[in-house]
């Protein structure tokens, strides 16, 4: 079935530095992906998406791209700040494009 | 624009009575999916509706769980006789179209005790 693998957490950075979280998936055909971000107590914000191989999707300084022959959707930023602490989901839309799977998230924690 | 809306934030039931967890989806968006979310872990898909119709629902117990998204009014989550497993954050999500992009309510957290 469809699945998605994050890399584990928590990832614990200095403001400033380069962040990567790893996401590889699991999907029948190709299908749309996508990053949220959790912030403590609240739902999910959508943070980015990408529809087709090679699409990279951008927002607030955080990209990723769509690479369908290692079936990824990495997410980088070059520069993260105290603000950016929080859980972070890839998530490819399955199931016949109606249902995101997610994994366990990835918790990011940025000190100054 | 109002995003989606959802309703209690927070809800306590005892062992045995009934939770009713109301979604009001964004404006314009005829499609509602609802997921459940354990403590430290990620979301789980749960059902898909359109308007007066159930599209998908592989994600939800067979016994107690059922929801509904009417002509009028909000979408209902309702789960019977809750258990202590029940305890959970439960998310709504809507979207203008199969396949596009889901919006998050703020989800409410259930505590069973």
């Amino acid at each position: 079935g469809d699945s998605v693998t994050q890399m584990e957490g928590p990832v614990t950075l200095s403001e400033e530095a380069f962040l990567t979280i790893n996401c590889t998936y699991t999907a029948t055909g190709y299908p749309s992906l996508f990053w949220y971000v959790q912030y403590p107590g609240e739902g999910l914000q959508l943070l980015l998406k990408a529809t087709k191989a090679d699409d990279k999707g951008s927002n607030k300084g955080f990209e990723a791209t769509y690479r369908k022959e290692t079936t990824s959707f990495h997410l980088e930023k070059g520069s993260v700040q105290v603000s950016d602490s929080a859980v972070y989901f890839c998530a490819p839309l399955g199931g016949g494009y109606n249902k995101l799977i997610f994994g366990a998230g990835t918790r990011l924690a940025v000190h100054p | 624009n109002a995003g989606v809306m959802q309703n209690p934030r927070h809800l306590v039931r005892r062992r045995g009575q009934e939770a009713r967890l109301r979604c009001s989806p964004m404006k314009g968006h005829s499609h509602v999916y609802w997921y459940r979310q354990l403590p430290e872990e990620g979301l789980k898909f749960m059902v898909y509706l359109q308007k007066e119709n159930i599209i998908d629902e592989s994600g939800m117990p067979k016994e107690r769980f059922s929801a509904e998204f009417p002509k009028e009014g909000p979408s209902i989550l309702r789960i019977q006789q809750v258990v202590r497993g029940d305890s959970a954050a439960y998310f709504c999500a809507s979207s203008p179209g199969t396949g596009d992009e889901q919006y998050f309510g703020p989800g409410t957290r259930l505590t069973v005790t």
